[in-house]
Parts: structure tokens; sequence; C-alpha cells
């Protein structure tokens, strides 16, 4: 069936870079929309990062913006996030997602993988 | 920016109906679904495109979206829907997500 596995995530100094990844199984990753979607201890849901199917558009939140970049490898099946300049507000669950019919005023996530735990501390 | 507010919490009586909301402004506009995250678990899709059900989810939930709010509606409500519940829309290449609503069954 359908999985998601993140990795990468660990105890990082702050102004450290970290990079993560997403291996996907069961579908092809050049035919969806990606996401990364991250959780801070205790709150709530937060978009990080998308890319196309065609993985020639990019988007990122604005607290992000400058400091990560998402990329994929098609046939590595693998998505990925790039992370430089962590600070303490980065420390969160990073979940990749696929994103369904994400255009025009839609889109949702079908399937999350497990999260991968980014921690930024001294 | 476009912002999701979301009652921080609620709750229910077992086997009674519970709404949770999600505002903002023209939502009505824009297509609305539904994750419910329990603790130490990923979020689950419980309801996109405003009203749709996964393969998978009960038939208790439900949705709505007009004007300026979406609703997510438990009828029946069990004990095991006890959890967080976030709204998310779509605006122009950007994901938006509601702050969460916590879910209690009394």
């Amino acid at each position: 069936q359908v999985q998601l596995v993140e990795s990468g995530g660990v105890l990082v100094r702050p102004g450290g870079s970290l990079r993560l990844s997403c291996v996907v199984s069961e579908f092809t990753l050049s035919d969806y929309y990606m996401s990364w979607i991250r959780q801070a201890p205790g709150k709530g849901l937060e978009w990080v990062s998308s890319i196309s199917d065609s993985g020639n558009t990019k988007s990122y939140a604005d607290s992000v913006r400058g400091r990560f970049a998402v990329s994929k490898d098609d046939a590595q099946k693998s998505l990925f996030l790039q992370m430089t300049s962590l600070g303490a507000d980065d420390t969160a669950v990073y979940y990749c997602a696929r994103g369904r019919f994400c255009s025009g005023t839609s889109c949702y996530f079908d399937y999350w993988g497990q999260g991968t735990l980014v921690t930024v501390s001294s | 920016s476009y912002g999701l507010t979301q009652p921080p919490s609620v709750s229910v009586s077992p086997g009674q109906t519970v709404s949770v909301t999600c505002s903002g402004d023209q939502l009505g506009r824009k297509n609305v679904c539904w994750y419910q995250q329990k603790p130490g678990q990923s979020p689950v899709l419980v309801i996109y495109q405003d009203r749709k059900r996964p393969s998978g989810i009960p038939g208790r939930f439900s949705g709505s979206n007009s004007g300026n709010t979406a609703t997510l509606t438990i009828s029946g409500t069990q004990a095991l829907d006890e959890a967080d519940y976030y709204c998310q829309a779509w605006d122009n290449n950007v994901v938006l997500f509601g702050g969460g609503t916590k879910l209690t069954v009394l």
C-alpha cells in the first residue's frame, strides 16, 4: 500500500543545517504534488513547503523562505527538505504528505508519513 | 495574510452530535478539508473538498462550507473520536491550516 517514510531528524545546534528525506512507495512521485508539514511540540500543524508534480513549482511558508529548500528525485522515489540557519522555532516533527488536486481552489493530503523529529538546541 | 480560525476546544457526550467550526474570509469560495489527529499519531484525512469522505471514514463524519465558515459535524460521537481536528484550505499555492480544535468526549 501507499507509504511515506521520513528520515534525517536529529538534534542539531542553532545555526546548523539538516537534510530530511521522505521515501515513498506504491505511487509515482512525478504524478503528485508533495508537501512538508511540521508540528512543534504541543502545537498545531504548520505548512512548510511544497513541490509540484513536475518539480517546476516550489512554494514556502514565510517562516522558512530563504532558509529551506525542497527538492525531489523521482527515480529514487524520494522527497527532500534542505534546512539551513536552524533556530529553536524550527524544532518540530516534520511530516511529508501526498497532495491531491493541488490546483485552483483545492488541495488536500491523503497520505502522511509517520514524521521525523528535528530538535534545535545547544 | 489569510488565516483560518478554530475554537481551541469543544466537548460532547457520547452518542451526541458535535460541530467544529473553521472561519476565514470568504472561506466558502475555497475547498476545505479536515484532519483528525490522535496523540502520537500522524493526521488522518476525514473530509475533503468540503463534504466528501475518504474510503474507510465512518458516515458519522460530515462537512459543509458556506459564507465564512466551514463545519465538521460528527453525529453519534464515539469515545474513539476524541482527538484534535484541523481544517485546511489552499490559496494560491499556499497551504493554510487552522489552529486545531481539541474534541473531548465526556
